[in-house]
């Protein structure tokens, strides 16, 4: 049982440079999220898409985008990484539908910008 | 706005005691859903619990119970006989109904609570 699958698990970056972080589910789930984890702030949402081809911004969307390629692949690209990008991220995604609060989220992704 | 704090950022046990983790939560709306998360040393989140603000019954699964209080605003969550493979941290989350059944999991974390369960 794949799940969420997010890769790479870790990436380090210098700053300026880009890159996209790929999340992909085998669970024929409507809904996908990205979000950041940082100490002493839990997970805050970055993008999500609610179905295949929407996205909508969360609450720390700015100097990310998003692409919600198919039904099973959303991914995260950095344009232009900042340090302020440091952080680990998670995919996650669920069924919109007949929602029950279960998020099912990927391992994670550690990313530090140098 | 909505706002979920966990006061206690660490916490450190010895195996076999009860261990209470603290969620004090905000909102305007009357409707709304409290989860609590786990994550284990490997990284992952793990769901936990799921309760909706009609239902204040406490509940208990195992050693797991959870005290849901709309009075203080409080989703608190109990272990009892705490075991090392316990050890994580810990997210309680909110979000509202409308969110719910319209966005799926746009979920509000709080800041989580690092349980250490010592031998």
């Amino acid at each position: 049982n794949a799940g969420v699958t997010q890769t790479p698990k870790f990436q380090v970056l210098k700053t300026g440079q880009s890159m996209t972080l790929q999340c992909a589910q085998d669970m024929n789930h409507n809904s996908m999220y990205w979000y950041r984890q940082d100490p002493g702030m839990g997970l805050r949402l970055i993008y999500y898409s609610a179905s295949e081809g929407t996205t909508d911004k969360g609450e720390v969307p700015n100097g990310y985008n998003v692409s919600r390629l198919n039904k099973r692949e959303f991914s995260l690209r950095l344009e232009s990484a900042a340090p302020s990008q440091t952080s680990v991220y998670f995919c996650a995604s669920d069924f919109r539908d007949s929602y029950t609060g279960e998020l099912f989220f990927g391992e994670g992704s550690r990313l530090t910008v140098l | 706005a909505q706002k979920v704090t966990q006061a206690q950022t660490e916490i450190s046990v010895v195996e076999k005691e009860d261990v209470t983790l603290d969620c004090v939560y905000e909102t305007r709306d009357t409707t709304y859903y409290l989860f609590w998360y786990k994550q284990p040393p490997s990284g992952e989140l793990v769901f936990l619990i799921r309760r909706n603000s009609f239902d204040e019954q406490n509940e208990i699964s195992g050693r797991y119970s959870w005290n849901f209080q709309k009075s203080t605003s409080s989703f608190n969550f109990t272990i009892t006989a705490s075991q090392v493979v316990d050890s994580a941290v810990y997210f309680c989350a909110l979000s509202n109904f409308a969110l719910i059944y319209n966005q799926g999991g746009k979920l509000i974390f709080g800041q989580g609570t690092e349980l250490s369960v010592k031998p």
